[in-house]
C-alpha cells in the first residue's frame, strides 16, 4: 500500500524566505504527484501537478520537483509572504486514487 | 470561490437522523469523488463516481450511502451514524477519460454527530 510521508509537520518562517517542503512516496508506479493547499476550515486548492514523466512545473513563485527514483517531491515557494500560511498537502495519483500525505503546516510571520 | 459547490456548510444530527449532503459541479467533469477528513488528518477517499456509476468504495460503512442522480451533482446519504463519524466531508470532481488532471474540491460539510 502507499505510504506518503511529509517532513516538517510545521514550518515558520519570516516573510521574504523562501520555503522548501518535503514529500516522500513508497511506490514509484505513480500517474502523477499533487500538491494542495489547504485554508483552515475550507476545502483543498490544487497548487501544481507532475506527471509521472515530467521532473518539476512552475507556476508563478511556485516550483515542484518530482524524483520517481527515490520517491521524493519537493514543493519550493519563493520569497514567502503571510497569504502563504496554510497547510501543504501533497498526495500521489495511482488509479485515480489520491493518497495524501499528512500535511505541512507553514505560517509566515511578517 | 470554489467551482465545486457543497451544500450544507455545517450540519449537526443526532445518531438515529437521516440526512444528506450534497455536491454539484457545472465544469463537465464525469468523475466524481467523497472524501472523509478527521481533524489535523489528511482526507480519506471514500467513494469515486465515473460517468454516474460508482467505481471505487473504499470498504465504506453501510450508514453510508451515496448517489449520483446526474454528471452535475452528487450526494451522500447519511443514516444512523456514530460520533466518530464527525468530520468534514469534501467533495471532488475531475476530468474522466484524461490521465493526469487535477481534482478540483470543494470547501466541505462539516459533520458532527451528537
Amino acid at each position: 500500500k502507499q505510504e506518503v510521508t511529509q517532513i516538517p509537520a510545521a514550518l515558520s518562517v519570516p516573510e521574504g524566505e523562501n520555503l522548501v517542503l518535503n514529500c516522500s512516496f513508497t511506490d514509484s508506479a505513480i500517474y502523477n504527484l499533487q500538491w494542495f493547499r489547504q485554508d483552515p476550515g475550507k476545502g483543498l486548492t490544487s497548487l501544481l501537478l507532475i506527471q509521472s514523466s515530467q521532473r518539476e512545473q512552475t507556476s508563478g513563485r511556485l516550483n515542484a520537483s518530482l524524483d520517481k527514483s527515490s520517491g521524493r517531491s519537493t514543493l519550493y515557494i519563493a520569497a514567502s509572504q503571510p497569504g502563504d500560511s496554510a497547510t501543504y498537502l501533497c498526495a500521489s495519483d495511482s488509479w485515480g486514487k489520491l493518497q495524501f500525505g499528512a500535511g505541512t503546516q507553514v505560517v509566515v510571520t511578517p | 470561490d470554489t467551482e465545486v459547490t457543497q451544500t450544507p456548510k455545517h450540519l449537526v444530527m443526532g445518531m438515529t437522523n437521516k440526512k444528506s449532503l450534497k455536491c454539484e459541479q457545472h465544469m463537465g467533469h464525469r468523475a466524481m469523488y467523497w472524501y472523509k477528513q478527521k481533524a489535523k488528518k489528511p482526507p480519506e477517499l471514500m467513494f469515486v463516481y465515473s460517468y454516474e456509476k460508482l467505481s471505487i468504495n473504499e470498504s465504506v460503512p453501510s450508514r453510508f450511502s451515496p448517489e449520483c442522480p446526474n454528471s452535475s451533482l452528487l450526494n451522500l446519504h447519511l443514516h444512523a451514524l456514530q460520533p466518530e463519524d464527525s468530520a468534514l466531508y469534501l467533495c471532488a470532481s475531475s476530468q474522466e477519460g484524461q490521465a493526469n488532471q487535477p481534482q478540483h474540491f470543494g470547501d466541505g460539510t462539516r459533520l458532527s454527530i451528537l
